[in-house]
C-alpha cells in the first residue's frame, strides 16, 4: 500500500526559529494535506495543496506541493510557543485509493521560550 | 459549528465486551471515515462511507463494524474487546469529490483491560 515517509520524528527548537518538516512517498498524490494535533484533540487542517508546484502559505505557515507528486514540505517561520504540537503530511490519492487519505507518522514540535 | 462530534470521549472496557462509538456531522458532508491512532503513530484508516447506505473497509477494519443510515451518523461499533484495540478513535467526514480535505473529531480514547 502508499506509505508515506515523515521526517524529522521530532524538532526541539527556540521561540522564534524557522521550522521545515517534509513528507515522501514512493506513490503519487493527487492533494497533499498538513494537519496540526494539539493534546487531546483531534488533527486539524493548516494547509491543503491541489496542484504539482503549488506553494500556499497560511499566516506564518507556508507548503509546497512538489513537482514529481510524492513530496511535499511544511515550513513555519519564527515559531511561537503554541506552535508545539505534532504535525502530520497526508496524500489523497486516486483510483483505487479514492478519497483516502494516507498519513506519516508525525513530527513532533517542542518551542523553548 | 458543531462540525464532527464524537461520544464518548473516553470509555474503559473489559476483554470481550462490546461497544459503539458515535460520530455525527453536520456539514453536509458524503464521505465519512473512522480511523485509529496508536501512541506515537499517524492515523491508519478503519472503515470508510461514500454516502449513506455504503460502507467500505480500509487498512485495518478486522474486529470493527460500521453502518450508515444516514448523512449525519456513521457509528463504529467493537463486538468483542480485545487488548489490541485499545487507541484513540477519530471519526473525519468530507465533501464529495476526489479532492476534498477531511476534518476531524476530537477523538474517543478507549482502553481495553
Amino acid at each position: 500500500g502508499q506509505q508515506l515517509n515523515q521526517s524529522p520524528q521530532s524538532m526541539f527548537i527556540q521561540e522564534g526559529e524557522d521550522v521545515s518538516m517534509n513528507c515522501t512517498s514512493s506513490s503519487i498524490f493527487n492533494t497533499w494535506l498538513w494537519y496540526k494535533q494539539d493534546p487531546g484533540e483531534g488533527p486539524v487542517l493548516l494547509i491543503a495543496l491541489y496542484k504539482a508546484g503549488e506553494l500556499t502559505s497560511n499566516g506564518r505557515l507556508t507548503a509546497q506541493f512538489g513537482i514529481t507528486r510524492k513530496d511535499s514540505f511544511l515550513n513555519i517561520s519564527a515559531s511561537i510557543p503554541s506552535d508545539v504540537g505534532i504535525y502530520f503530511c497526508a496524500g489523497l490519492g486516486g483510483g483505487t485509493s479514492y478519497g483516502k487519505l494516507t498519513f506519516g507518522q508525525g513530527t513532533i514540535l517542542t518551542v523553548h521560550p | 459549528n458543531a462540525g464532527v462530534t464524537q461520544t464518548p470521549k473516553f470509555r474503559i472496557l473489559k476483554i470481550g465486551q462490546s461497544m459503539t462509538l458515535q460520530c455525527t456531522q453536520d456539514m453536509n458532508h458524503n464521505y465519512m471515515y473512522w480511523y485509529r491512532q496508536d501512541p506515537g503513530m499517524g492515523l491508519k484508516l478503519i472503515y470508510y462511507s461514500v454516502g449513506a447506505g455504503i460502507t467500505d473497509k480500509g487498512e485495518v477494519p478486522n474486529g470493527y463494524n460500521v453502518s450508515r443510515s444516514t448523512t449525519e451518523d456513521f457509528p463504529l461499533r467493537l463486538e468483542l474487546a480485545a487488548p489490541s484495540q485499545t487507541s484513540v478513535y477519530f471519526c473525519a467526514s468530507s465533501y464529495v469529490g476526489r479532492n476534498q480535505p477531511q476534518h476531524f473529531g476530537d477523538g474517543t480514547r478507549l482502553s481495553i483491560l
